[in-house]
């Protein structure tokens, strides 16, 4: 079946300094999803891209889905402390949806 | 949260008892699912629904139960064939398919006696 995998498992970033987290995929997707969840909390949508080789941006936070609609990663540029948490990716192929194992961040400040 | 209510937020099971959980959404959302997450390994789909009255099993049924009497309403039964149940256990809905933006609930962790 499909499967959506997350690299690196976590991610230890000394505060202002940037880092990426990347997703692949066995399969063309349709469309990938990703997903912050704070320590404790619950998963809470931030972005989906649809189009190949689409790029965006919410802020420090910038979203790109490969050409081939097989990957994609989640850049952060100069790490906060509220960006702790951990981040999901989630890719749509045959109406199925499938999470990554996620990417957990901490910040040293 | 979001318009998802999961209740209770800390359940305990003892051996060979069902527990049910509970999930409402006033979101008038179509689709509604049941995660199971645990360390290290994302979240895993146990089942899904995208219309009342008619369920899906996911990729970890066994040992779950489901209803959909209630647009509103899929709550989930854990029954004593669940052989490892301790997990964060997280109820989602979306507007139509598994596709769509996904809200989620607070979740549920449900611990073994």
């Amino acid at each position: 079946g499909q499967q959506v995998m997350q690299i690196p498992q976590y991610q230890h970033v000394q505060e202002g300094e940037d880092f990426t987290t990347y997703c692949n995929s066995s399969t063309t997707l349709s469309n990938i999803q990703w997903y912050k969840q704070r320590p404790g909390g619950h998963p809470v949508f931030l972005i989906q891209l649809v189009k190949s080789g689409e790029v965006k941006k919410q802020k420090r936070l910038t979203f790109q889905f490969g050409e081939a609609k097989k990957n994609s990663s989640l850049h952060i540029t100069a790490t906060q402390t509220t960006d702790v948490g951990t981040y999901f990716c989630a890719g749509t192929n045959d109406y199925k949806l499938s999470f990554g194992a996620g990417t957990t961040v901490t910040v040293r400040a | 949260d979001g318009g998802i209510t999961q209740s209770p937020k800390y359940l305990f099971r003892k051996e060979g008892q069902n527990v049910t959980l509970s999930c409402e959404q006033n979101l008038n959302h179509d689709a509604m699912y049941w995660y199971r997450q645990d360390p290290g390994q994302g979240l895993r789909l146990i089942y899904y629904s995208q219309i009342v009255n008619d369920f899906q099993k996911g990729d970890i049924a066994e040992g779950y139960s489901v209803s959909r009497e209630k647009k509103e309403s899929f709550p989930l039964t854990v029954t004593s064939a669940q052989k490892n149940p301790t997990a964060f256990y997280l109820c989602a809905s979306s507007q139509t398919g598994m596709d769509d933006i996904q809200y989620f609930g607070a979740g549920t962790r449900l611990s073994v006696l």
